[in-house]
């Protein structure tokens, strides 16, 4: 079975902490997202990953940067956190196949409270 | 990356079929449709991916006309347990972005 941990299941920090959400996969994908989730506003992209050290932003950028050093893992560093930055927090990971559109595995989320 | 359209929620009764449609009217021709269920608090995951016609798997069936501007997930017989938001999806897959939109939470009642 594909999995693709994320790294605390919960975080409390303080406003204008440096956060680091943490992503890994074990099956060798080469595409990796990171999301976050509001009530009313469904999953929004952030950035997303197709290769080591390669990197798109995604709708929702700002406020935040990524990291791939590995292929495996992926982290969502928040520089500056702030408290309309309190949200849950999703990873997934997919294989890139050319045209077919491939099932993209999801974390279980990190939910983060920024006080 | 085309823009879908996706009823924001829908009610249904244990034992019903239920059947979501989805809007994709700018759909590219390398573009696959690709619904998606998330429960609460867990992240989403695939359940139907089809290019045309009719697709059936074990969970759902996803049927998509021969202009493919829109496609209709279909849930046999719901039950409780199906309760949750369902996300329409149509791209391609070396588009590399996958976006997400609002989807449809679906309230299933007793």
């Amino acid at each position: 079975d594909v999995k693709v941990t994320q790294s605390s299941r919960y975080l409390v920090k303080r406003t204008g902490e440096k956060v680091f959400l943490e992503c890994v996969q074990d099956m060798d994908h080469e595409n990796m997202f990171w999301y976050r989730q509001d009530p009313g506003l469904g999953l929004r992209l952030i950035y997303f990953s197709y290769d080591v050290k390669m990197k798109e932003k995604g709708d929702i950028p700002e406020g935040y940067s990524v990291s791939r050093e590995k292929k495996e893992r992926f982290s969502l560093i928040l520089e500056s956190a702030s408290t309309n930055q309190t949200s849950m927090y999703l990873c997934a990971s997919k294989f890139m196949a050319g045209y077919m559109n491939t099932e993209a595995f999801f974390g279980q989320g990190t939910r983060l409270t920024v006080v | 990356l085309a823009k879908t359209t996706q009823p924001i929620s829908m009610d249904s009764y244990e034992g019903q079929e239920v059947n979501i449609t989805c809007s994709h009217n700018n759909i590219a021709t390398n573009d696959y449709i690709t619904w998606y269920q998330q429960f609460p608090s867990q992240g989403p995951r695939f359940i139907i991916q089809g290019y045309k016609t009719k697709v059936t798997n074990e969970v759902a069936s996803l049927f998509i006309p021969a202009d493919r501007k829109s496609s209709t997930l279909s849930l046999p017989r719901v039950s409780l347990s199906d309760t949750a938001v369902y996300y329409c999806l149509a791209q391609s897959g070396n588009t590399g972005k996958l976006i997400f939109g609002q989807g449809t939470t679906l309230q299933v009642k007793p």
